[in-house]
């Protein structure tokens, strides 16, 4: 099993729909929870950062962390159509835990449809 | 503020050569990471640098190497090439270690192709 499960889609939404990326994850050690955004063939861009359960919001995005249930999300509202890419979650335990590194889910790829 | 560069960014090469990747971090961050990304395996943790010291390794055969310079600018270094090296080699960087506020920003990558 591995540390971090994210459904790779691909998922199709109408433009203008509202999104929910989600990831679990088994290793109770991650505390820091990052989204990014990858277009074909670019680097990782960052979204959002996170460590403490709860919600955090960004202009359309919202970042949404439940440490209890080992489970976060992204929700995208009014999606566009450049919001069509790869989203990645990805978490650490930060500098004092086991898993220092950042562990990627697989990603999900998002088409929005115009 | 300049991002993180990666050069080169399409690379070819043969079965058991060698390749050195380089990269640039953000100006005053002092950690680089390296990741390999295939379509099947997806974002790998290679090794991360902090003020030129490895302080972590991921789990790669010895071919694959890296080093941090004082200027914090980094390189890998893939020996003995083998066709399943074929990848996306991606560098981030952040201003320390990974964790609180400290996030990690990457390049547009190196694409290695190994024919």
């Amino acid at each position: 099993q591995k540390e971090v499960e994210q459904d790779p889609g691909p998922l199709s939404v109408p433009e203008g729909a509202i999104v929910s990326l989600n990831c679990t994850y088994s290793n109770s050690a991650f505390q820091y929870f990052m989204w990014y955004r990858q277009y074909s063939r670019k680097g990782p861009e960052l979204l959002m950062y996170t460590y403490s359960s709860g919600n955090k919001e960004d202009g359309r995005f919202t970042a949404q962390v439940d440490k209890s249930s080992k489970y976060i999300s992204l929700f995208i509202r009014d999606s566009q159509p450049s919001d069509s890419a790869t989203y990645l979650c990805a978490m650490t335990s930060g500098p004092s835990g086991s898993a220092r590194q950042l562990t990627f889910g697989s990603g999900t790829q998002l088409t929005v449809l115009p | 503020k300049a991002g993180v560069t990666q050069t080169p960014r399409y690379l070819i090469k043969t079965r058991g050569q060698q390749v050195t990747l380089s990269c640039s971090p953000i100006s005053g961050h002092r950690s680089v990471s390296w990741y390999q990304q295939t379509p099947g395996q997806g974002l790998q943790f290679l090794f991360e640098y902090f003020s030129e010291t490895q302080r972590n390794k991921g789990n790669f055969p010895g071919r694959f190497s890296g080093r941090q310079f004082s200027n914090s600018r980094s390189e890998m270094n893939v020996s003995t090439l083998e066709l399943g090296d074929s990848a996306l080699y991606l560098c981030a960087s952040s201003p320390g270690v990974l964790g609180m506020n400290t996030e990690a920003f990457f390049g547009q990558g190196t694409r290695l192709t190994v024919v």
